[in-house]
C-alpha cells in the first residue's frame, strides 16, 4: 500500500520569502515521488520527480524537494515566493516499476497563498 | 511541448444519461489513465490502460464505467448511466514506458462533469 500525507492544507507566505510545503509518504517498496501543481481551472502540471537517483531534486520555476528516507519525507521548497506561485500543490507517490502502468496516489493538497 | 488534450472542458448532463469524455494522449505514450477530483476532495485514481486492456482499476470504477481506445489517438471514458455523485473534474493522463525510473504522468486540463 502507498499513501502520502500533506501536513498543511493551507500555507500563506509573503512574496520574496521562502516556501515550505510538507509531505510525508508511506510505501511498502521504494517509491517514486512527485510534486504536481494545479492553477485555478487548469490541469495538473509536473513540478519535479524523485526516482532514487539523487535525494535533492530540482524542478521547474525554482522549486526543489529533498527525499529523506529516514524521515519518510519529501518536502517542497522554494527560496523566494512569487505571486505566480499561488496554486494548489499535490504530493504524489507511485510504486512505479518497469513496464507497468502505475497508478498515482495523491495527497489532499496544499493551497499556497502569496501575499504582497 | 506535446500535451494531453481533453474535450469537452465542461459537460452538463441529466442524471441517468450516458456521457463520454474524450482525451487525446501524447502521441508516443503507451500508458493511459483516468482520475477524478470531486470538488473539495483529493484526486482519485480510476483506471489505467495499456496494450488495449485495463491494467488496474479502483473500486470507484464499477460496471457503469468503461474505457476505450477506439483508434490510434483517442482514449475515452464512458459513464453508462450517470448519478449525481459522478459530478467531478475528470482528468486524463498518459505516460511513456517506465524503464525503472518512474515515468511521470502528463495530465490534461480536465473535463468538469456536472450531473443535474
Amino acid at each position: 500500500a502507498q499513501s502520502v500525507t500533506q501536513l498543511d492544507s493551507h500555507v500563506s507566505v509573503s512574496e520574496g520569502t521562502p516556501v515550505l510545503l510538507r509531505c510525508n509518504y508511506s510505501s511498502s517498496y521504494s517509491p517514486s515521488l512527485f510534486w504536481y501543481v494545479q492553477h485555478p481551472n487548469k490541469g495538473l502540471q509536473l513540478l519535479l520527480k524523485y526516482t532514487s537517483a539523487a535525494t535533492l531534486v530540482k524542478g521547474i520555476n525554482g522549486f526543489e524537494a529533498e527525499f529523506k528516507k529516514s524521515e519518510t519525507s519529501f518536502h517542497l521548497t522554494k527560496p523566494s515566493a512569487h505571486m505566480s506561485d499561488a496554486a494548489e500543490y499535490f504530493c504524489v507517490v507511485s510504486l512505479g516499476g518497469t513496464g507497468t502502468a502505475s497508478k498515482l496516489t495523491f495527497g489532499t493538497g496544499t493551497r499556497l497563498q502569496v501575499t504582497l | 511541448e506535446p500535451e494531453v488534450t481533453q474535450t469537452p472542458s465542461h459537460q452538463v448532463t441529466q442524471m441517468g444519461q450516458e456521457v463520454i469524455l474524450r482525451c487525446v494522449p501524447i502521441s508516443n505514450h503507451l500508458y493511459f489513465y483516468w482520475y477524478r477530483q470531486i470538488l473539495g476532495q483529493k484526486v482519485e485514481f480510476l483506471v489505467s490502460f495499456y496494450n488495449n486492456e485495463i491494467s488496474e482499476k479502483s473500486e470507484i470504477f464499477d460496471d457503469q464505467f468503461s474505457v476505450e481506445r477506439p483508434d490510434g489517438s483517442n482514449f475515452t471514458l464512458k459513464i453508462r448511466s450517470t448519478k449525481l455523485e459522478d459530478s467531478a473534474m475528470y482528468f486524463c493522463a498518459s505516460s511513456d514506458r517506465d524503464r525503472g525510473g518512474g515515468q511521470p504522468q502528463h495530465f490534461g486540463d480536465g473535463t468538469r462533469l456536472s450531473i443535474l
